[in-house]
């Protein structure tokens, strides 16, 4: 099994409408990253948590991370046809040494 | 801030042929270097890891090599490719003393 699970695998908005994207661990996580790709690019960075209960927040995204660091959450709040693509969350088990391992991801589109 | 390059960005190989891709980073200094594939229907697998020149750790075993002959160089290797190597290939970069993973814009590869 994985030791990372997203959910859903896939979603279908209507432009205007919030999601969310849950990110789940086995175990323990060092730090957790979210990322976002579009079909066949490079991933770019969106947020990284490291303390449990943190909360970052870009532009109309917020990303969680729970108090037991192994469940994280990233909201979107009225979506954009631009917030369209791939949605990756990756885990660093190793101490901050940059090895990630990444869930399934989440492909959302967003529906003008 | 730091950019990766890749090249080339699309590859089609027959099976047993070579492989080379490279990497290569501007930007910073020293930095941990590393090879992700992402393969359909299997996410996006670590395969090397660097944290200098020559400073080579394979994360799964595999039909593939990497090198490290200058400390912004990254290559991905193979002697004879099998079909299962078909994939997105991506390099990233994390800088000494940062958290955040920077990536390329990879390079895909058919083998046929």
């Amino acid at each position: 099994s994985q030791e990372l699970e997203q959910s859903p695998q896939s979603l279908i908005v209507q432009e205007g409408k919030n999601l969310t994207i849950n990110c789940t661990s086995s175990k323990t996580l060092y730090g957790l990253y979210w990322y976002k790709q579009k079909y066949g690019e490079g991933l770019i960075f969106l947020m990284m948590l490291q303390k449990g209960g943190e909360e970052k927040s870009h532009e109309k995204i917020t990303a969680k991370l729970d108090e037991k660091k192994q469940q994280s959450s990233l909201h979107i709040t009225a979506s954009q046809p631009s917030h369209a693509g791939i949605y990756l969350c990756g885990a660093d088990y190793s101490g901050n040494t940059g090895k990630l391992i990444f869930g399934q991801g989440t492909t959302l589109q967003v529906k003008p | 801030s730091q950019t990766i390059h890749q090249w080339p960005a699309t590859l089609v190989q027959p099976v047993g042929s070579p492989l080379s891709l490279e990497c290569t980073v501007e930007g910073t200094s020293n930095p941990n270097l590393y090879w992700y594939r992402q393969a359909a229907g299997r996410g996006l697998q670590l395969l090397f890891y660097s944290v200098g020149i020559g400073q080579i750790s394979s994360e799964v075993p595999q039909n593939l090599s990497a090198s490290r002959p200058q400390d912004r160089q990254f290559i991905l290797s193979s002697k004879k490719l099998l079909l299962s190597d078909s994939g997105f290939y991506l390099c990233a970069s994390r800088r000494a003393g940062a958290n955040v993973l920077t990536f390329g814009a990879g390079s895909r590869l058919t083998v046929l």
